[in-house]
């Protein structure tokens, strides 16, 4: 799978969006821009994933650059429950698994 | 609305014995895999299976083994525990093995390993 490329961490305040990007330049046209969320001391959890459009659902919205080689996640407000590592994954075809970076570690203020 | 399940939570080895992580899901997934996450770090794939009776290997196989007699079971083993594999390890799985690309993952909440 291609590499991305995200900030080691960022910090936001309580009930204001939060933008998260990720790089992945060398992105093929099949691949899949998916993002997982670590909260503490639990197993990463599905966000939300896309293709070539931008995405919404209920945890998040994903904005996909248009020539694909970035994307963003938005945590529309964002509370203290949102505190975790955010990972940003490209998903080729194959069965061999996710491949996890070291993501982006958000903290949120109260 | 169990999904994936991994049992221990907690184990603590002594250096060379051997054990037996449990994962299984209630979902009907065709693929089920393994990984281990160290301090600080990404998750690392160990072994995946497509399906019952299929498995192969990821990332870091090495000290480790899998079965997969049933769709809903994937045991890892440990047959001789090193200090070394001291880790936390994730079980996950999805529903079709081959066509992975546009389907997520769901992860269980791991067992956390220290090997003395």
């Amino acid at each position: 799978d291609a590499k991305t490329t995200q900030p080691n961490s960022m910090e936001s305040n309580e009930e204001e969006p939060v933008h998260l990007p990720c790089n992945h330049s060398t992105i093929s046209g099949t691949d899949y821009i998916h993002w997982y969320r670590q909260l503490p001391s639990q197993g990463p959890e599905y966000v939300i994933h896309g293709l070539t459009s931008n995405v919404n659902n209920r945890m998040a919205s994903l904005a996909i650059a248009e020539d694909r080689k970035s994307s963003t996640l938005i945590l529309h407000r964002a509370t203290l429950r949102d505190a975790a590592v955010y990972y940003c994954i490209l998903r080729g075809g194959g069965a061999d698994g996710l491949t996890f970076g070291k993501g982006t570690h958000l903290i949120i203020q109260p | 609305n169990a999904g994936v399940t991994q049992t221990p939570k907690f184990q603590v080895l002594k250096t060379g014995q051997s054990m037996t992580l449990q994962c299984a899901q209630d979902m009907n997934h065709e693929y089920m895999s393994w990984y281990r996450q160290d301090p600080g770090m990404g998750l690392r794939l160990i072994h995946y299976s497509v399906g019952a009776g299929i498995t192969d290997q990821g990332e870091v196989p090495n000290g480790y083994n899998v079965s997969r007699s049933t769709t809903e079971d994937f045991p890892l083993r440990l047959l001789s525990a090193a200090p070394s594999q001291t880790s936390v390890y994730f079980c996950a799985s999805s529903p079709e093995g081959g066509r992975m690309r546009n389907q997520p993952q769901h992860f269980g909440d791991g067992t956390r390993l220290s090997i003395l």
